[in-house]
This record gives C-alpha cells, sequence and structure tokens, in this order.
C-alpha cells in the first residue's frame, strides 16, 4: 500500500537558519508530489508540486523542494527561514491515491 | 481560492447523534473529498466523490457515509458520532493538470463529548 513518511516530527530553528524537512514514499508506479503548508487556524496551501521534468522545484515563498526518484525522497527546503514560516508543513504523495505525511511542525524563533 | 465553504466552522455534540456536514463549491468541480485531520496521522481520506451520486470509500470510512446529489455540494454524514470522530474535518476539490492538485476548504472543527 502507499504510503508517506515525514521523518521530523517537530522542528524549531532561530530565524535565518536553514530548513530541511524530509518526506519518503513507498509507491512503485508514477507519482505527482507535494508539498502543503498550514498556517496556525488555517486550512491547507499548497506550497509545491512536482508532475515530471526537471526534479528540482520552486514553490512560493522562497521553497524549493527537490524530487530523487531514487531514494523515493522529496524533501523541502529554504536556505533562510523567516518567523512567518511557523505552520505544519505535510508532504503528499499521489500515486492510486492521495496520500499524506503526518505532518512536521515547524517553530521559527525571532 | 477554489471556492470551497465549510458549514457549521465548529460544532459541539453528543455520543450517539447523528450530524451532517458539508462543503460548498462554486466552481463547478468534479471532484470532491472529505478528509479527517488529527494529531499524528495527517490528513485520512474518509470519501470522496467523481461526480453527481458518483461516490467511493477513501481510508477511514467506517462511521461515515456522504451524498452529493448537487455538483456544489457535498455532504458528510456521521450517523450516530462517537468520541473517536472528534476531529478537524476539510474538504477539498481536484483541480489544475489533470486534476491532481487538490485544494482545501477552511474545515470544521468537531468535537463529540
Amino acid at each position: 500500500a502507499q504510503s508517506v513518511s515525514q521523518h521530523n516530527h517537530h522542528v524549531i530553528l532561530s530565524e535565518a537558519a536553514s530548513l530541511e524537512l524530509g518526506c519518503n514514499y513507498s509507491y512503485g508506479g508514477t507519482v505527482n508530489l507535494f508539498w502543503y503548508v498550514q498556517y496556525p487556524g488555517q486550512h491547507l496551501q499548497l506550497l509545491l508540486k512536482y508532475f515530471s521534468g526537471d526534479p528540482l522545484v520552486k514553490g512560493i515563498k522562497g521553497f524549493e523542494a527537490e524530487f530523487i526518484k531514487s531514494k523515493f525522497s522529496f524533501n523541502l527546503r529554504k536556505p533562510s527561514v523567516q518567523w512567518s514560516d511557523t505552520a505544519e508543513y505535510f508532504c503528499a504523495v499521489k500515486g492510486n491515491d492521495m496520500r499524506f505525511g503526518a505532518g512536521t511542525r515547524l517553530t521559527v524563533k525571532p | 481560492d477554489a471556492g470551497i465553504t465549510q458549514s457549521p466552522r465548529h460544532k459541539v455534540t453528543e455520543t450517539g447523534t447523528p450530524v451532517t456536514l458539508r462543503c460548498h463549491q462554486t466552481e463547478n468541480h468534479r471532484y470532491m473529498y472529505w478528509y479527517r485531520q488529527d494529531p499524528g496521522h495527517g490528513l485520512r481520506l474518509i470519501h470522496y466523490s467523481y461526480g453527481v451520486k458518483d461516490t467511493d470509500k477513501g481510508e477511514v470510512s467506517d462511521g461515515y457515509s456522504v451524498s452529493r446529489s448537487k455538483t456544489e455540494d457535498f455532504l458528510l454524514t456521521l450517523e450516530s458520532a462517537t468520541s473517536s470522530q472528534t476531529s478537524v474535518y476539510f474538504c477539498a476539490i481536484s483541480a489544475g493538470q489533470l486534476y491532481n492538485e487538490q485544494f482545501f476548504g477552511p474545515g470544521t472543527r468537531l468535537t463529540v463529548l
């Protein structure tokens, strides 16, 4: 069965630190990959997506993610986080259906 | 904004009572979904619809039913609510390339006492 694993449950960073959130999935076929962000009290918003082509995708607010097919990974990165990036981040994989990871809570200290 | 609204936004109910949550969309999207969000589990699919009167079960469908009599409305019903159904419920639609992108409504926080 399809599954998504996010390695970090809670990440705490200071402003200007670099961010990398891990996401691995298990599925043998073609996938579409997504990162969503959920700010406190709000709904999920699409941060970036990968369908095909260049495995390095850029999203909104300076986020990017790299698809490494051999590792079944789609890690999210940002070179310098801001306090406003405090949120929960969800990786999602669409194979047969859409599956979400458990989420990573990011706290950025000012 | 994909034109999705959910009602009610908050509800407190008692064990054993029926509850219906409504998802309304204004952009004629074919695919609609109901998810529940729980700490440590992310989002899990309850039911989805691929057209009027066409629905199917998701990963955690036990205890839930859905109906879609109009394109714009997708209803989620808890026939007899239990405390394990306390959660935040999100409706979503598919759009974009090959309908692979999902966009979410604002959510309904349901508490079952």
